[in-house]
C-alpha cells in the first residue's frame, strides 16, 4: 500500500514570495490533515478536511495560509506571502475516518525555509 | 484547553539499557485518546500506539511497553534493551472529543541510542 505522498521535499524561497507544497493522502482515506513543525516542537495542527470539506482550520492563519481538497482527494497548501517565521516542515497525514480514536499516516513533510 | 507535556528534551544511552519516556498530559475532556509517535531522521512520523481513557491496561509490543496512568495523568514509554535503531524524536499526542478534539503533540524527546 502506497504511503502520504509529498512534494516538494525541500524548499527554500525569499520573505514575502509564495510557495506551495502538495499532498496526496492514502487511497481511500477520507481524512486529510496539515501540520507545522517548526524545528525542536511537536506538529501542530493547521487544518483538517473531511473529503472536500474543511472540518477545522482554527489554527490556520488565514491572511496568509490556504489550503483545498478539490475532489476529496489531493490536496494542496498555500503561504503567501511567506515570512522568517513560517520556516518549518510541513506535514501531510492522512486516517481512515475522522474521528479521534483514527490512527493517521504522515508522509515525509516538506522543508521550508525562508530567507 | 488541552496540553501535552514532555520534559525530557534529549536522553541519551548506551546499547542494551532501558529507557523510559515520559509524557504528562491535561484534558477536560472524559473521553479522550493518547498516541505515541516515532519521528526518526527521515522525519516521517510513525504512529507506534493508541490508548482511550477508559483503557488503564498496560500494553507490551515486543521491547515496547506503556504505562497509562489516569490517576497521574501520564502515559510513558518504556524500550527495554535499547537498540540503535530506536533513535528518533518521540512524540506524545493527545486528542479529545468534545470540544478538544484538535490533536495536541508534546515537544517530543530525543532519543540518541549509543552502540
Amino acid at each position: 500500500e502506497a504511503g502520504v505522498a509529498q512534494s516538494p521535499r525541500y524548499k527554500i524561497i525569499e520573505k514575502r514570495q509564495s510557495v506551495a507544497f502538495w499532498c496526496n493522502p492514502i487511497s481511500g482515506h477520507a481524512t486529510l490533515y496539515w501540520y507545522q513543525q517548526i524545528l525542536g516542537q511537536g506538529p501542530k495542527l493547521l487544518i483538517q478536511f473531511q473529503n472536500n470539506g474543511v472540518v477545522d482550520d482554527s489554527q490556520l492563519p488565514k491572511d496568509r495560509f490556504s489550503a483545498e481538497r478539490l475532489k476529496g482527494v489531493d490536496s494542496t497548501l498555500k503561504i503567501q506571502p511567506a515570512k522568517l517565521e513560517d520556516s518549518a516542515v510541513y506535514l501531510c497525514a492522512s486516517s481512515l475516518g475522522g474521528t479521534s480514536a483514527d490512527e493517521q499516516y504522515f508522509g515525509p513533510g516538506t522543508r521550508l525555509t525562508v530567507t | 484547553a488541552q496540553k501535552v507535556t514532555q520534559a525530557q528534551t534529549e536522553i541519551s544511552v548506551v546499547e542494551k539499557e532501558d529507557v523510559t519516556l515520559d509524557c504528562v498530559y491535561e484534558t477536560r475532556d472524559t473521553t479522550y485518546y493518547l498516541f505515541w509517535y516515532k519521528q526518526p531522521p527521515s522525519g516521517e512520523l510513525v504512529f507506534l500506539i493508541r490508548r482511550n481513557s477508559f483503557d488503564e491496561q498496560n500494553e507490551i509490543s515486543g521491547r515496547y511497553s506503556w504505562n497509562f496512568q489516569k490517576s497521574t495523568s501520564s502515559f510513558n514509554f518504556t524500550i527495554t534493551a535499547s537498540q540503535v535503531v530506536d533513535s528518533a524524536v518521540y512524540f506524545c499526542a493527545l486528542r479529545g472529543t468534545g470540544g478538544s478534539y484538535i490533536p495536541t503533540f508534546g515537544r517530543g524527546t530525543s532519543l540518541i541510542v549509543h552502540p
